[in-house]
């Protein structure tokens, strides 16, 4: 059974750092790309960031360029967001989602997600 | 920067025939795929590549495309569907790989 468990979320600070991680079990992890979504509070889903396989693509929605960071260790089955200088808007709940292909990038889809970690931008 | 566009909401009767539209310029060229939330829970692939359904996906939720509309169909609406759902597509120049559309409330009466 697949399961991506994120951690990591919480309150903090406008221009404070925070990093999520995400735990992934029951499939072949460096087989496939994933990904970050996030969907602010009563709001739609926003894709953040995604990572091929091998760490060789990496792509991030323009309201985070310059200020989040994707990375993956295959090695423990886990992928990684460093967010940096947050802002309010950044407030959501961040999803972990794995996606079908190797490859990230136009296609990409996604065919299983955690049940996300909640972070809160705000003094 | 590339949006796909989806109705509100959609409100149907229980047995009923639900349909939820996503339009964008970039779907004759692009895949669609449409994902169910329901409250409290994490997104769930109902269709991909416009019309094929996951394993475990009942057989009532089809998926169609037509220029640069895709629709997401439920047939014989049952009260669980009451959910939100999402389109969700890419661009064609691959500069947005991974928009969503705005998601449309589809409530069961």
């Amino acid at each position: 059974e697949v399961q991506l468990v994120e951690s990591g979320g919480g309150l903090v600070q406008p221009g404070r750092s925070l990093r999520l991680s995400c735990a992934a079990s029951g499939f072949t992890f460096d087989d496939y790309a994933m990904h970050w979504v996030r969907q602010a509070p009563g709001k739609g889903l926003e894709w953040v960031s995604g990572i091929s396989w091998n760490s060789g693509s990496i792509g991030y929605a323009d309201s985070v360029k310059g200020r989040f960071t994707i990375s993956r260790d295959n090695a423990k089955n886990s992928l990684y967001l460093q967010m940096n200088s947050l802002r309010a808007e950044d407030t959501a709940l961040y999803y972990c989602a794995k996606g079908e292909a190797v490859y990230y990038g136009s296609g990409s889809y996604f065919d299983y997600w955690g049940q996300g970690t909640l972070v809160t931008v705000s003094s | 920067s590339y949006e796909l566009t989806q109705p509100p909401s959609v409100s149907v009767s229980p047995g009923q025939t639900a349909r939820i539209t996503c339009s964008g310029d970039a779907l004759p060229k692009q895949y669609a795929y449409w994902y169910q939330q329901k409250p409290g829970q994490a997104p769930v692939l109902v269709i991909y590549k416009d019309s094929e359904r996951p394993s475990g996906i009942p057989e009532r939720f089809s998926g169609s495309s037509s220029g640069t509309t895709v629709t997401l169909t439920i047939s014989g609406v049952q009260a669980e569907d009451e959910a939100d759902y999402y389109c969700q597509s890419a661009d064609s120049s691959g500069t947005s790989p991974v928009v969503f559309g705005g998601g449309t409330k589809l409530t069961v009466l």
